[in-house]
């Protein structure tokens, strides 16, 4: 089936900086991609809708410029979480679309000091 | 807003057991529903969906029936194995188009572990 991977697969930084998450398909061309967030015990929970060429469109209640995002590419979209604090930490998930199906990645730890 | 509600676990099973894990949804409109499963260590796989109510998805000896009246959209397998461990997550789409093009809506997931 298709392969999709995210790196890193964890992170740790401090707090005030900024971190990017990559999200690639390795085995096909994605024109959507999404990204998840989960806290533990939680559901996953949507954050934004990524179109190759365009702006994503984020949640409500998810600040597009603490997390930005960025789909340059069919196989690319990376989320870059900037000036991250603690309440930041959590498990960052990807998919990508493709034949009429979501892919998922294994997922990013973030952890902020 | 959509929602999914799902049975909280850990769910613990011997070998052969019948397995329920129980779902219910809200969504406005005409929903897709699916159960997606995580084995440690990996993504999210897609373990079956139904677009339509009435619908009954199955795959690898797991099914899950479409119930509108009931907005359920419970998972059974008749006998679990030990590979069946991992977490489970009922979602829905909520434009029913299947899944591919839109965010899903997922549940808290159940971790279900199958004791030999």
């Amino acid at each position: 089936g298709a392969v999709v991977s995210q790196h890193p697969s964890w992170v740790i930084c401090k707090s005030g900086t900024s971190v990017k998450i990559e999200c690639r398909s390795l085995d096909f061309q994605a024109t959507t991609m999404f990204w998840y967030r989960q806290f533990p015990k939680q559901s996953l929970m949507l954050m934004a809708t990524s179109n190759e060429g365009s702006k994503a469109t984020y949640e409500q209640g998810v600040e597009k410029d603490k997390f930005l995002i960025n789909h340059a590419s069919l196989t690319l979209s990376t989320l870059t979480v900037t000036s991250a604090h603690p309440e930041d930490s959590s498990f960052y998930i990807c998919s990508a679309s493709g034949l009429a199906k979501q892919f998922f990645g294994p997922g990013t730890r973030l952890t902020v000091l | 807003g959509n929602s999914v509600t799902q049975m909280e676990g850990p769910v613990t099973l011997s070998e052969e057991a019948f397995l329920t894990i129980n779902c219910t949804y809200t969504a406005t409109g005409y929903p897709s529903l699916f159960w997606y499963v995580q084995y440690p260590g990996e993504g999210l796989q897609l373990l079956l969906k139904a677009t339509k109510a009435d619908d009954k998805g199955s795959n690898k000896g797991f099914e899950a029936t479409y119930r509108k009246e009931t907005t359920s959209f419970h998972l059974e397998k008749g006998s679990v194995q030990v590979s069946d461990s991992a977490v489970y997550f009922c979602a829905l789409s909520d434009r029913g188009s299947g899944g591919g093009a839109d965010g899903l809506t997922f549940g808290k997931g159940t971790h279900l572990i199958i004791q030999p």
